[in-house]
């Protein structure tokens, strides 16, 4: 059975870098891309970027300047840094696996982190 | 405001059939990229309720049933139950975001 466990921290103050890990333990790790997604009311789920066991990465355009997601292999984790927080970035933030079903583009989440709740506020 | 666009809430009685629309665009849906739903229980992560468009991942029951036609998908379930109120959400590929785009979410109350 494949989980996924995160952890970091969960209140930031503006223009300080949120920091989550999340560590695999199941199944295969390098057979997958590993991505992170959050969620805030305003703007539910949105997928932030992702990463597979060589460290290649697409971050979403619109996180880009601000994102780094790195691995280690030898832990199973993988982590991710968002720099210049502001109080638009209080989120539910989730790591998750990306499925692949075979073909161009054809992915969904099929295991998701427990999720970490992290506060933008002064 | 998300990519792909849900209503914000639906709701049926026990019993009843109700669908959830996903509406996109040409670099998502309609570009004809796969759609996959969501359904999240309050306090939990999202869990894969439908995948390619209209296949149940094992354990979900066949009440759930995904469809997809030109620049949309809709979720429907029957046999509305208590234990299905929940939030939904539908995802795409997006050539554009070179990456995932989802709906922003619809709140299912069964009355």
């Amino acid at each position: 059975q494949v989980q996924l466990q995160q952890w970091g921290a969960g209140l930031l103050k503006p223009s300080e870098t949120l920091s989550l890990t999340c560590a695999v333990y199941g199944g295969s790790f390098s057979d997958y891309y590993w991505s992170y997604i959050r969620q805030s009311p305003g703007k539910g789920l949105e997928w932030i970027g992702e990463i597979n066991h060589s460290g290649s990465t697409t971050y979403n355009p619109s996180l880009k300047s601000r994102v780094t997601i790195s691995v280690d292999t030898s832990k199973n984790q993988f982590s991710l840094k968002l720099r210049s927080v502001t109080a638009a970035d209080t989120a539910v933030y989730y790591c998750a696996r990306r499925f692949s079903l075979g073909y161009s583009h054809a992915y969904y989440f099929d295991y998701w982190g427990q999720g970490t709740l992290v506060t933008v506020s002064s | 405001q998300s990519v792909l666009t849900q209503p914000p809430s639906v709701s049926g009685a026990p019993g009843q059939r109700v669908t959830i629309s996903c509406t996109g665009s040409s670099s998502n849906i309609g570009a004809g990229y796969d759609v996959h739903w969501y359904q999240q229980l309050p306090g939990t992560a999202p869990k894969v309720l439908i995948y390619d468009n209209n296949n149940r991942p094992s354990g979900v029951p066949d009440r759930f049933s995904g469809s997809k036609s030109g620049t949309s998908a809709s979720l429907a379930i029957t046999g509305l139950q208590a234990e299905d109120e929940a939030d939904y959400f539908c995802q795409s590929y997006d050539t554009s975001l070179s990456g995932s785009v989802f709906g922003g979410g619809t709140k299912l109350t069964v009355l």
